[in-house]
C-alpha cells in the first residue's frame, strides 16, 4: 500500500540552527501538508501546498518556516532558526483530488524535532 | 481557539462492549467531520467521516453520528476489540481543501 515517508525520524538540534524535514508524499497525490503535535497537545495545521505554491498557512507558520517541492517527489519543511518551542512531532500529509477536499489526509509517521 | 473539542482525554472499555467517543465543535463553517486513529510512533490514520448533510455514517464496526443543532458528533465502535486501543482524534474542515482542524484526542483502551 502506498505511504507517505518522512526523514529523519528524529532530529536533535541546537537553538538557532536551521533544520530541514523531508517528506515523500504518495506519488499520485497533488496536495501536501505539514502538521505538528507538541507533546500532549493537539495536532496543529501549519501549511498546505498545491501546484507549487502555498494555498493556506496558519499563524504558526511565520517567516522562520518555509516549504518547498524541489523535485517531483520530495516535499520539505525548513525552519531557519529553531527555537525551543519548535520542539514537536512534525507530520507530513498528502491527499489526492476528491478525498482531500473532504479532509481525508494520508499522514507519514512523523519526524520528532528536539531543540536544545 | 479550540474549534474542535474532545472533553474526555481517556476512555476504558471492556472487549466486546460499545465504545463511544464524543466531540464538540464551534465553527458553523465546518462541512466535513472526520475521525482519525493514531497508534504510538505512527501518524494519524483516517478512520471514517461524515458530511454535514448527513446525520449518520456507518462502516463496519464504526459509526459516526452528527447532531448539527448541538454541534456534536460521536464515534461508536461495536464491538470493541483490543486492537482498537489507540488515540482517536476528532477533526473537521470546511472542505474545498481548506485546513483540517483536530481536537486534542481521546485515548481509548480496550481491556481484554
Amino acid at each position: 500500500e502506498p505511504e507517505v515517508t518522512q526523514t529523519p525520524s528524529h532530529q536533535v538540534t541546537q537553538m538557532g540552527q536551521e533544520v530541514i524535514l523531508r517528506c515523500v508524499p504518495i506519488s499520485n497525490h497533488l496536495y501536501f501538508y505539514w502538521y505538528r503535535q507538541i507533546l500532549g497537545q493537539k495536532v496543529e495545521f501549519l501549511v498546505s501546498f498545491y501546484n507549487n505554491e502555498i494555498s493556506e498557512k496558519s499563524e504558526i507558520f511565520d517567516d522562520q518556516f518555509s516549504v518547498e517541492r524541489p523535485d517531483g517527489s520530495n516535499f520539505t519543511l525548513k525552519i531557519r532558526s529553531t527555537k525551543l518551542e519548535d520542539s514537536a512531532m512534525y507530520f507530513c500529509a498528502s491527499s489526492e483530488a476528491g478525498q482531500g477536499s473532504t479532509g481525508e489526509l494520508f499522514f507519514g509517521e512523523g519526524s520528532r524535532l528536539t531543540v536544545l | 481557539d479550540q474549534q474542535v473539542k474532545q472533553n474526555s482525554p481517556s476512555l476504558s472499555v471492556q472487549e466486546g462492549r460499545i465504545s463511544i467517543l464524543n466531540c464538540d465543535y464551534t465553527n458553523s463553517m465546518f462541512d466535513y467531520f472526520l475521525w482519525y486513529k493514531k497508534y504510538p510512533a505512527e501518524g494519524p490514520t483516517f478512520l471514517i467521516s461524515i458530511s454535514s448533510i448527513k446525520d449518520k455514517n456507518e462502516d463496519g464496526r464504526f459509526t459516526v453520528f452528527l447532531n448539527k443543532s448541538a454541534k456534536h458528533l460521536s464515534l461508536h465502535i461495536v464491538p470493541s476489540q483490543p486492537g482498537d486501543s489507540a488515540v482517536y482524534f476528532c477533526a473537521a474542515t470546511p472542505g474545498g481543501y481548506q485546513k483540517v482542524t483536530f481536537g486534542t484526542g481521546t485515548k481509548l483502551q480496550v481491556i481484554p
